[in-house]
């Protein structure tokens, strides 16, 4: 079985600042990692996802994740956030094969 | 691409009346199709995963069921409503062989 585990529910950042999101999995199998964003009352859009290779993901706007196998982690971050960045984020695994399991979300405030 | 169509966007039910959320696919065959809950506050929780026609897993135990009667097609239903099936639904497709899901705008349903 998967499970993900997202440390933060809620983080409020300013404005131009940096931030961080900690996401942890665990899965007796290798997995995929997906990051998604949902604006309130819509669906989730894919930010970005990891399936091999190079450890360092980029997204689009401007976010990017780092998969780190020793440490069951896909910690998502972007260096300035913007306003337009407040919403719910939510990291996600799969195993091949396997259906999708997300974590809890984090909510992510930006103030200006 | 492939498109998640999602009616109603809202609805609010009495306790105890039937429901009846559809979910159809665009751009895709044989997709594997979920239904998620989203409760306040709460992350995203997986009711039902399908990836055929007629198969259906069930993962928890709830006032809810789901029917596939075709291959871009789900349906979530209720014969009799609870205040605790408030919520926010979202249906999510993923294309055969794909790795991602993409996802519909969701249903807000208030159960009074």
């Amino acid at each position: 079985a998967q499970s993900v585990t997202q440390l933060d529910s809620q983080v409020p950042v300013f404005e131009e600042a940096p931030v961080e999101l900690r996401c942890n999995y665990s899965s007796s199998v290798s997995v995929y990692l997906f990051w998604y964003v949902q604006y309130p009352n819509q669906g989730l859009q894919l930010l970005l996802k990891y399936l091999s290779g190079s450890t360092l993901v980029k997204g689009i706007n401007g976010f990017e994740a780092e998969f780190n196998k020793s440490q069951t982690s896909f910690h998502l971050r972007k260096p300035s956030v913007h306003i337009s960045d407040t919403a719910e984020y939510f990291c996600a695994v799969r195993a091949a094969g396997n259906k999708l399991t997300f974590g809890g979300g984090t909510r992510v405030l930006v103030k200006p | 691409s492939q498109t998640i169509h999602q009616w109603p966007a809202t609805l609010v039910q009495p306790v105890g009346s039937p429901l009846s959320l559809e979910c159809t696919v665009e751009g895709t065959s044989n997709p594997n199709l979920y239904w998620y809950r989203q409760a306040a506050g709460r992350g995203l929780q997986l009711l039902f995963y399908s990836v055929g026609i007629g198969q259906i897993s069930s993962e928890v135990p709830q006032n809810l069921s789901a029917s596939r009667p075709q291959d871009r097609q789900f349906i979530l239903s209720s014969k009799k409503l609870l205040l605790s099936d408030s919520g926010f639904y979202l249906c999510a497709g993923q294309r055969w062989g794909n790795t991602e899901a993409f996802f519909g705008q969701g249903t807000r349903l208030t159960v009074v």
